[in-house]
């Protein structure tokens, strides 16, 4: 595609609920990752994949935080038993190769948690 | 590993007024440095990096920024900003892509 999409763009949801969050890749691009922006804070770096594999997850801020990447294209963030301290922005880029400098973020996913 | 200090988290600016944001970084090794712009409601854009080569870097929309490694800086300068340049504007570094550590941010609001 032309850029980085996500989706929803805007969630609310319940606390306790899972939910998950959808980012579609520019076509081509093997790297991709996730961002979370709370706010009043900067951007805080969750997790990247190389293709369809993760190498370092300990970005993601706790347990309940988990994210696959599925045909080195669109990828999901997963938080389940949602709570009020996850709402936040949650950023999606991806770059052409995971060595490359320039990353191309998405408009990003407004949570909101009850 | 790397860390971004923006040093003004909100900077007040007439239109027409020469505008400086400051980015400080800390790094072991060799990085490369970034700077992103986030209008409302809107993902990040990238406005200019630096690689390596000339440590005057030129962006998008006017803005430049200087590279320099003794003072471990890459601050954001635009001789005369708009109102359309309202924004958030955010530093980052990265070591390698795969960890790029952005800075708290800098709220840049233009007045008439």
């Amino acid at each position: 595609g032309a850029g980085v999409s996500q989706s929803p763009s805007n969630k609310v949801t319940e606390k306790g609920k899972d939910v998950e969050l959808r980012c579609d890749p520019i076509s081509g691009h093997t790297a991709l990752y996730w961002y979370r922006q709370s706010l009043g804070q900067g951007l805080e770096f969750l997790i990247y994949f190389q293709g369809n594999s993760a190498p370092d997850k300990s970005g993601l801020p706790s347990d309940r935080f988990s994210a696959e990447r599925t045909g080195g294209s669109v990828s999901t963030l997963t938080i389940q038993r949602t709570q009020q301290e996850d709402s936040a922005v949650y950023l999606c880029a991806s770059s052409l190769e995971w060595e490359a400098e320039t990353q191309y973020f998405g408009p990003g996913t407004r949570l909101l948690v009850l | 590993a790397q860390s971004v200090t923006q040093l003004d988290s909100q900077v007040p600016v007439f239109e027409e007024a020469p505008v400086e944001l400051r980015c400080n970084y800390s790094s072991s090794v060799s990085v490369y440095l970034f700077w992103y712009v986030q209008y409302p409601n809107q993902g990040l854009q990238l406005l200019l990096k630096y690689l390596s080569g000339s440590t005057l870097v030129k962006g998008i929309n006017g803005f430049e920024a200087e590279f320099n490694k003794s003072q471990t800086s890459f601050h954001l300068r635009k001789p005369s900003v708009h109102i359309s340049d309202t924004a958030e504007y955010f530093c980052a570094v990265s070591e390698k892509n795969n960890d790029m550590r952005f800075g708290a941010g800098t709220r840049l609001t233009v007045k008439p």
